[in-house]
């Protein structure tokens, strides 16, 4: 039933590890984001993909690597992770070419410590 | 600074008092998006302001877009417990693909 799930919820680790988190939306839509929210609660946008295109690439660190095997998947792989990267990573989507093309659906949360 | 800026950043009221949140832009928007960040949870899509002058409300939250596109008002009347969260305004300007939201505002409401 969850319109974008993403997993896992809650991932503790040690500096230097390598982590993915996974994304998946069954709302047929057809761009998907990946934001960062800070301990501020600041929400930057970090990637997006229309149709497994990236179109937004902001300035994040290339240890950051997104991938989308279609459209309905976002994942994101983070590399030699640093205390820096501990945030709240959400997913999400919308549909281009429509009136409501920026009303995204997000996403739960995936909360990244690092240690 | 942010292109997008709230005010204020933190609220606590009684319920039953009426509140407003404020979300100013550096530059034209080409569309305003109210969410609210429930805590442990993702943004929920509220309202959605595109038209300088257009006004929405949904039940007892209403936002107002004002006429140069610049700036928008968040305003809750009688407020609840169930209110409580953090408000975030997005912005969609032209030219560009992305979202950019705002520094975002805490709202607390105590019974």
């Amino acid at each position: 039933d969850t319109a974008v799930s993403q997993t896992p919820k809650y991932l503790v680790t040690q500096m230097g590890n390598d982590k993915s988190i996974k994304c998946e939306q069954n709302l047929g839509h057809d761009t998907m984001y990946w934001y960062k929210q800070d301990s501020k609660k600041f929400l930057k946008i970090m990637f997006s993909y229309n149709n497994k295109e990236l179109i937004i690439n902001e300035t994040v660190p290339n240890r950051f690597s997104p991938k989308s095997p279609d459209k309905a998947h976002l994942n994101l792989h983070i590399n030699s992770l640093e205390l820096g990267d501990s945030a709240v990573y959400f997913c999400a989507s919308s549909q281009s070419g429509t009136a409501g093309a920026n009303v995204l659906t997000f996403g739960a949360g995936s909360r990244l410590t690092v240690l | 600074s942010q292109e997008l800026e709230q005010s204020p950043q933190s609220l606590i009221v009684q319920e039953g008092k009426n509140l407003t949140i404020n979300c100013t832009s550096s530059k034209t928007l080409y569309g305003l998006y109210w969410y609210k960040q429930k805590y442990g949870e993702g943004l929920i899509f509220l309202m959605m302001l595109q038209k300088g002058g257009e006004e929405k409300s949904h039940e007892k939250i209403t936002a107002k877009l004002d006429e140069k596109k610049q700036q928008s008002s968040l305003h809750i009347t009688a407020s609840q417990p169930s209110h409580a969260g953090i408000y975030l305004c997005g912005a969609g300007y032209y030219n560009t693909d992305k979202l950019i939201f705002g520094t975002g505002t805490r709202l607390q409401v105590f019974p």
